[in-house]
């Protein structure tokens, strides 16, 4: 299972960071990756974290404005998106990686960017 | 970058009606692709993978075929609980691009 923190409201040029919760598997032996749902639009992935060594691959949309971290010791994968803007507006999902395959998912995170 | 393409975007068919769902990719990636399922208002779930494996617990009206840059996603006998977005999404490097999504709905 995996537990995402709740609603966020920013405005633009804000950051954001949201949390997901792991339970019922060994956190350490899967990655993590982040995928994000404009209002009504399609899926978007965002990049992936390697939970053994920290590794990172971000979409290059996302380049320099993401940053996605694990914890091991409470099981819980960040995602933090800086200089937000208004079509940053989405709902975010973690979802846990097997084989590069996203298998299981959070239940997502609306954050909306508004002045 | 490769792209994800899904044609229809959308379609409507009858209830035991045999569905098809196509995915193109824009550069060859073998058998690297998934399909998911989002329920409206729900969080995506996993169908298949290595492009014909069926996740456990997936009905077996469900269906995937392809290799390389064609893809397609069928549904033998569409059921009303199959209304939703089908996405396909390559996964044999990063980026693990989406398809843009193809609505299914019932007439």
């Amino acid at each position: 299972q995996l537990v995402q923190s709740g609603a966020e409201v920013k405005k633009p040029g804000a950051s954001v960071k949201v949390s997901c919760k792991a339970s019922g598997y060994t956190f350490s032996t899967y990655d993590i990756s982040w995928v994000r749902q404009a209002p009504g639009q399609g899926l978007e992935w965002m990049g992936w974290i390697r939970n053994y060594n920290g590794n990172t691959n971000y979409a290059q949309k996302f380049q320099g404005r993401v940053t996605m971290t694990t914890d091991s010791s409470t099981s819980t994968a960040y995602m933090e998106l800086t200089n937000l803007r208004s079509d940053d507006t989405a709902v975010y999902f973690c979802a846990r990686v097997f084989v590069s395959l996203c298998d299981y998912w959070g239940q997502g995170t609306l954050v909306t960017v508004s002045s | 970058d490769i792209q994800m393409t899904q044609s229809p975007s959308s379609l409507s068919a009858s209830v035991g009606d045999r569905v098809t769902i196509t995915c193109r990719a824009s550069q060859g990636i073998a058998n690297y692709l998934a399909w998911y399922q989002q329920k409206p208002g729900k969080v995506p779930k996993l169908l298949i993978y290595t492009a014909s494996t069926l996740q456990s617990g997936v009905p077996s009206r469900f269906s995937g075929s392809g290799f390389g840059t064609d893809f397609t996603l069928t549904i033998s006998s569409l059921q009303p609980e199959d209304v939703a977005t089908y996405y396909c999404q390559k996964y044999n490097s990063a980026p693990w691009t989406f398809g843009q999504g193809t609505k299914v709905e019932i007439k």
